[in-house]
């Protein structure tokens, strides 16, 4: 039972461009959001977050914005960079983060140069 | 400040096999997860310490995984007898925070396992 659905494995953006990343969650019990960059042989990185009391949190380049009718959820990056090119998850919490994460199954971004 | 080391970073064993991986968490941080990555799918949560209790292992498959954070710094994973479905990369993470915040979690680059 997949809670957390990225339905795009891979993406392609030219350089400068806006990259979106699209994910869709089930349980209507989350109430925090993650998103995750994740480089070949690394773990991954913490990129932004945000509580279901927002629907949108914004830091630089990365935008994410929650929609909880549709139970929707995008990051938005722009412009987009080479180094922006890695694995990007999705995550959903309840209890506003304090209990564990649920992660999506990744989009992998690829920054045209 | 080192991050969340882990070793081995590689392994390949049989099936029936046993294995055991350690994690190193940052310095002073007094929660550690262990999580399962599945090719082509996220992260999966198998145990959570807090110091060296244990928060929540629901996901852990108990009758072949165990965990354990002697004295609240270090821990190993162990997996016997080993089955091809284990193949997967373990990574551990750790955070300073008692409780909240999963943004706080670090990380290490998770080792990767192979079951033949």
């Amino acid at each position: 039972d997949q809670q957390v659905k990225q339905n795009s494995p891979s993406l392609s953006v030219q350089e400068g461009r806006i990259s979106i990343l699209n994910c869709d969650y089930t349980n209507s019990m989350f109430d925090y959001f993650l998103w995750y960059k994740k480089y070949p042989a690394e773990g991954p990185t913490f990129l932004i977050s945000i509580s279901s009391i927002k629907d949108k949190n914004e830091d630089g380049r990365f935008t994410v914005f929650l929609n909880k009718s549709a139970k929707h959820l995008s990051l938005h990056i722009v412009p987009s960079q080479p180094g922006d090119s890695a694995v990007y998850f999705c995550a959903a919490s309840g209890n506003f983060g304090n209990e564990k994460l649920t992660f999506g199954t990744g989009t992998r971004l690829t920054i045209i140069p | 400040e080192a991050g969340v080391a882990q070793s081995p970073r590689y392994k390949i064993i049989e099936k029936r096999q046993s294995v055991a991986f350690w994690c190193n968490p940052i310095s002073g941080h007094a929660t550690l997860y262990w999580y399962q990555q599945i090719l082509g799918q996220g992260p999966k949560l198998l145990i959570q310490f807090q110091n060296n209790g244990v928060v929540d292992d629901s996901q852990l498959p108990k009758d072949r995984f165990s965990a354990e954070r002697l004295k609240g710094v270090d821990s190993t994973l162990k997996i016997q007898p080993a089955k091809l479905e284990d193949s997967a990369v373990y990574l551990c993470a750790s955070s300073p925070r008692l409780a909240g915040g999963p943004e706080t979690q670090y990380f290490g680059p998770g080792t990767r396992l192979l079951v033949l």
